[in-house]
C-alpha cells in the first residue's frame, strides 16, 4: 500500500524559507509519469492546493503562491520537496503531500500524515 | 479561481437518518468532451488529513461504505450518508480539480443530534 511521509521543521522564523519533503514507499513515485501534490491547511480552515508535481518533473502551481514556490524531485530517492520562500505567520499551516488518482486533473487518493508547520520568531 | 460553496457550515444529524451536503462551484466542472465532473468529496477527522470518498462526482472510492454517495453535474453537487453511523461524525469537503489552482470548499461540519 503506498504510503507518503512528510519531513522538515516544524518551525520557521518569518522571512525564511521552508523546506518539507515527501517520501514516497510502497510504490514508486517514479511509475507511468505519476503525479504527487503539497496541500497546505491553516489551523481550523479548508485545504488549498500549493501545488503538484509528475514524475517526468513537470508542474502546476498555484498562482496565488507561485511566486514563492519551487517543487523539486528526487526520482532515486522517491522524493519530492516542496520550498516555500519569504514565509510569514500566514503559511502556518499543517502541509500534506498526496498522490493523484491519475493525471494531474484528478482526485487525491493518498495523504500523507501532515506536518503542522509556525511561523514564529 | 473556481470558488467551491458548501451548505450548510454545519450540520446535526441523528443516527440511522439521512444526511445531505450541498457543494456549489462558480463555473461548472463538467469536462464535455468525456462528460465527467471533476467533482471530489474528502471526510476528515480530527488530527487526520482528508480521506477520499467519491471521485467524478459519483464515484465511490474502493472501501467507503456504500451508505455514501455523491451525486450532481455542472456545478452542484451532493454528498449523500444514507444512514448516518457515529464513526462518519466529520469534517466533509468537496474539490474540483477541473482548472488550476485546484479549490476546496470551506467544510461541512457534521455532528450527532
Amino acid at each position: 500500500q503506498l504510503q507518503l511521509q512528510e519531513s522538515g521543521p516544524r518551525l520557521v522564523k518569518p522571512s525564511e524559507t521552508l523546506s518539507l519533503t515527501c517520501t514516497v514507499s510502497g510504490g514508486s513515485s517514479s511509475s507511468s509519469d505519476s503525479w504527487c501534490a503539497w496541500i497546505r491547511q491553516p489551523p481550523g480552515k479548508g485545504p488549498e492546493w500549493i501545488g503538484s508535481m509528475s514524475s517526468r518533473g513537470n508542474t502546476y502551481y498555484n498562482p496565488s503562491l507561485k511566486s514563492r514556490v519551487t517543487l523539486l524531485l528526487d526520482m532515486s530517492r522517491d522524493q519530492f520537496s516542496l520550498r516555500l520562500n519569504s514565509m510569514t505567520a500566514a503559511d502556518t499551516a499543517v502541509y500534506y503531500c498526496a498522490r493523484h488518482q491519475g493525471p494531474y486533473s484528478s482526485a487525491l487518493d493518498s495523504w500523507g500524515q501532515g506536518t503542522l508547520v509556525t511561523v514564529s520568531s | 479561481d473556481v470558488v467551491m460553496t458548501q451548505s450548510p457550515d454545519s450540520l446535526a444529524v441523528s443516527l440511522g437518518e439521512r444526511a445531505t451536503i450541498n457543494c456549489k462551484s462558480s463555473q461548472s466542472v463538467l469536462y464535455s468532451s468525456n462528460n465527467k465532473n471533476y467533482l471530489a468529496w474528502y471526510q476528515q477527522k480530527p488530527g487526520q488529513p482528508p480521506k477520499l470518498l467519491i471521485h467524478w462526482a459519483s464515484t465511490r472510492e474502493s472501501g467507503v461504505p456504500d451508505r455514501f454517495s455523491g451525486s450532481g453535474s455542472g456545478t452542484d453537487f451532493t454528498l449523500t450518508i444514507s444512514s448516518l453511523q457515529a464513526e462518519d461524525v466529520a469534517l466533509y469537503y468537496c474539490q474540483q480539480y477541473y482548472t488550476t489552482p485546484q479549490t476546496f470548499g470551506q467544510g461541512t461540519k457534521l455532528e450527532v443530534k
